[in-house]
């Protein structure tokens, strides 16, 4: 069965600061997708980064990076310059399936000190 | 503007009753999901559609029943055998199945 970690339940970072939010994921696969989603407390779910398994270099988008590591299975995400709008739960997600399915992490609670 | 709309925002069931929740998109997508998201857990797959008049059983489907008549409708329907239903329903929907997923702002479905 495919699966994705996420080991830490809640983070928290000062504002203005750099923070990572670590995911492990797991596939037999050698062609993928992953993804980091944030759900702010609206609930609406709202695509962060996207990386391809094929490509070797880390995505970026803005503020937010990743640190794609295929041979070790990890794909963590750091967001720079950590802003009050962006505390929210992530969720790391692996498109990494025969089945078409995405497979969701049970997500991290980032809290933003002022 | 295009999006995905879910509705209602919230839902109240009573025992023994079937309840649908509706999804739907203007965004022409082909794939369409449902997923279940309870406290302290991720996203878990109920049903998907990658194509009109054909869909497949996630990984939680029991209790649960969909149709795709149409490209732009995926409803959910939640049958009286859903012995746990409450929690918060999300839909997405994708260009194809290897695509990234768009999210509608959810359903909250409650128990009387």
């Amino acid at each position: 069965a495919q699966t994705v970690t996420q080991s830490q339940p809640e983070m928290s970072v000062q504002e203005a600061e750099t923070v990572t939010l670590s995911c492990t994921y797991d596939t037999s696969e050698s062609d993928y997708y992953l993804f980091w989603y944030k759900q702010p407390p609206s609930r609406q779910m709202i695509l962060v980064i996207r990386q391809e398994a094929y490509k070797q270099q880390n995505a970026t988008e803005n503020r937010f990076s990743v640190n794609f590591q295929k041979a070790a299975k990890s794909f963590s995400l750091k967001i720079s310059d950590s802003q009050l709008g962006d505390a929210a739960m992530y969720f790391c997600a692996c498109d990494c399936s025969t089945g078409n399915q995405f497979y969701f992490g049970t997500g991290t609670s980032l809290t933003v000190i002022p | 503007d295009g999006g995905i709309t879910q509705s209602p925002k919230y839902l109240f069931r009573k025992e023994g009753q079937n309840v649908t929740l509706s999804c739907e998109q203007n965004l022409n997508h082909d794939a369409m999901y449902w997923y279940r998201q309870d406290p302290g857990q991720g996203l878990r797959l109920i049903y998907y559609s990658q194509i009109v008049n054909d869909f497949q059983k996630g990984d939680i489907a029991e209790g649960y029943s969909v149709s795709r008549e149409k490209k732009e409708s995926f409803p959910l329907t939640v049958t009286s055998a859903q012995k746990n239903p409450t929690a918060f329903y999300l839909c997405a929907s994708s260009t194809d199945s290897q695509e990234t997923q768009y999210f509608g702002p959810g359903t909250r479905l409650l128990v009387l």
